[in-house]
């Protein structure tokens, strides 16, 4: 069975900074694009980073380029936001999600971005 | 980037209608077109993705259509479990992107 375990959301303040981490199981990690998607409360999915198999393609939504890195530990079997220069406007759930087609998605971690 | 534009943005329905969510894509994208569904307070699940194939699992009352740039979720018989949000995403150029998303609610 296919699972994605988020962790590493909170509160932080403006100008901060906060990584998030998943941790995946149940098919063969290496193998795959990894992305992470982001809902702001009462709002629409937003498409924000992804990354391939071997960590040399990385792709971002211009809101976040800059302040945002996607990487992966194929390792670890885990995949990683680290999020730089936090703004009240990157408040959302992180949702990390398999394949450039968001195959599977794990339950989602809460980034509050306040002061 | 690629818009996409989900119609209608709400929709009242009745269990056991047939109902159509069609997305328009702002330039082509072949058929790297994926459809989920979201209930409230729970991640997305993937119905279909490369525009017309059902995701594992997925009750096969769930079906899409098109290519290009129009596109279309059918749902043949509605059940009460269906009544969700539903969104569109684009793959096929970076950076991805959703539709609005369509509120499906019980008339």
């Amino acid at each position: 069975e296919v699972q994605l375990v988020e962790s590493g959301g909170g509160l932080v303040q403006p100008g901060g900074s906060l990584r998030l981490s998943c941790a995946a199981s149940g098919f063969t990690f290496s193998s795959d694009w990894m992305s992470w998607v982001r809902q702001a409360p009462g709002k629409g999915l937003e498409w924000v980073a992804k990354i391939n198999q071997h960590g040399s393609e990385k792709y971002y939504v211009d809101s976040v380029k800059g302040r945002f890195t996607i990487s992966r530990d194929n390792a670890k079997n885990s995949v990683y936001l680290q999020m730089n220069s936090l703004r009240a406007e990157d408040t959302a759930v992180y949702y990390c999600a398999r394949y450039q087609g968001l195959g599977y998605w794990g339950q989602g971690t809460l980034v509050t971005v306040s002061s | 980037d690629i818009q996409m534009t989900q119609s209608p943005s709400s929709l009242s329905a009745s269990v056991g209608d047939r109902v159509t969510i069609t997305c328009r894509a702002s330039q082509g994208i072949g058929n790297d077109l994926g459809w989920y569904q979201q209930k409230p307070g729970k991640a997305p699940k993937r119905l279909i993705y490369a525009a017309s194939s059902l995701h594992s699992g997925v009750p096969s009352r769930f079906s899409g259509s098109g290519s290009g740039t129009e596109f279309t979720l059918t749902i043949s018989s509605l059940q009460p479990e269906d009544f969700a949000t539903y969104y569109c995403l684009q793959y096929n150029t970076n950076p991805s992107t959703f539709g609005q998303g369509t509120k499906l609610e019980i008339k």
